[in-house]
């Protein structure tokens, strides 16, 4: 079965420094996405991709933030500058349009 | 505005018994309605969902879910849980180019 692969699983960064999630999403699959999930509590949506550009975003993703799919496979998730309550769970999901599909996740610690 | 409520944030169960975990939506149009399982430390495993139709949706794993319309609701249940089950539940809508989560239901199965 087809699946959502991110890496790294665990990544740790210092406060202030930039990290790059990355997702290899299905191939036959056109939506993107990214949600985050702080410890204990609700799993939480960032943004959506479409078409080669950002179709809806939450109040979290501020200006720290962006998403890239450089080169048709990959799908990433970049912090400029990461803070302290930036540690959390990261989702890749991608979706045909319904039903999304998603990756194991990244653990994000910022320390 | 548009939202899903898990009333549930813990649920014990008997290994063996029936299970009901509770759903409810607040939204508009009809919902496309989602619920996943989260195992401790993993990613995000849809169960099953509801787009139109049947209104009783059957997953996997014995899970299912009954879509009442007049009680918005989309509870999610299974006759006879196993100890695997033990994870948390996560109900969700589609609306507005995003899944919504609910704050999540945690299951405990004792023997």
């Amino acid at each position: 079965e087809p699946e959502v692969t991110q890496t790294p699983s665990h990544q740790v960064t210092q406060m202030g420094q930039e990290v790059i999630l990355r997702c290899v999403p299905i191939s036959n699959h056109l939506y993107f996405y990214w949600y985050r999930q702080i410890l204990g509590q609700k799993v939480e949506f960032l943004v959506s991709f479409y078409n080669n550009e950002i179709s809806e975003k939450s109040e979290i993703f501020d200006d720290q933030f962006s998403v890239e799919r450089p080169d048709g496979s990959n799908f990433t998730l970049k912090i400029r500058s990461t803070k302290l309550e930036d540690s959390a769970m990261y989702f890749c999901a991608s979706a045909p349009r319904w039903g999304y599909t998603f990756g194991s996740g990244t653990r994000l610690t910022v320390v | 505005a548009q939202s899903v409520t898990q009333p549930d944030i813990h649920i014990t169960v008997s290994e063996g018994a029936s299970l009901e975990l509770r759903c409810n939506y607040s939204y508009g149009a009809t919902p496309y309605l989602f619920w996943y399982v989260q195992s401790p430390g993993q990613g995000l495993q849809l169960l099953l969902k509801y787009f139109s139709g049947d209104t009783l949706v059957q997953g996997i794993k014995g899970f299912e879910a009954e879509f009442k319309r007049s009680q918005s609701s989309f509870n999610l249940r299974k006759p006879s849980v196993h100890w695997s089950d033990a994870a948390e539940y996560f109900c969700a809508y589609f609306g507005n180019e995003k899944l919504t989560f609910g704050t999540g239901t945690r299951l405990t199965i004792i023997p």
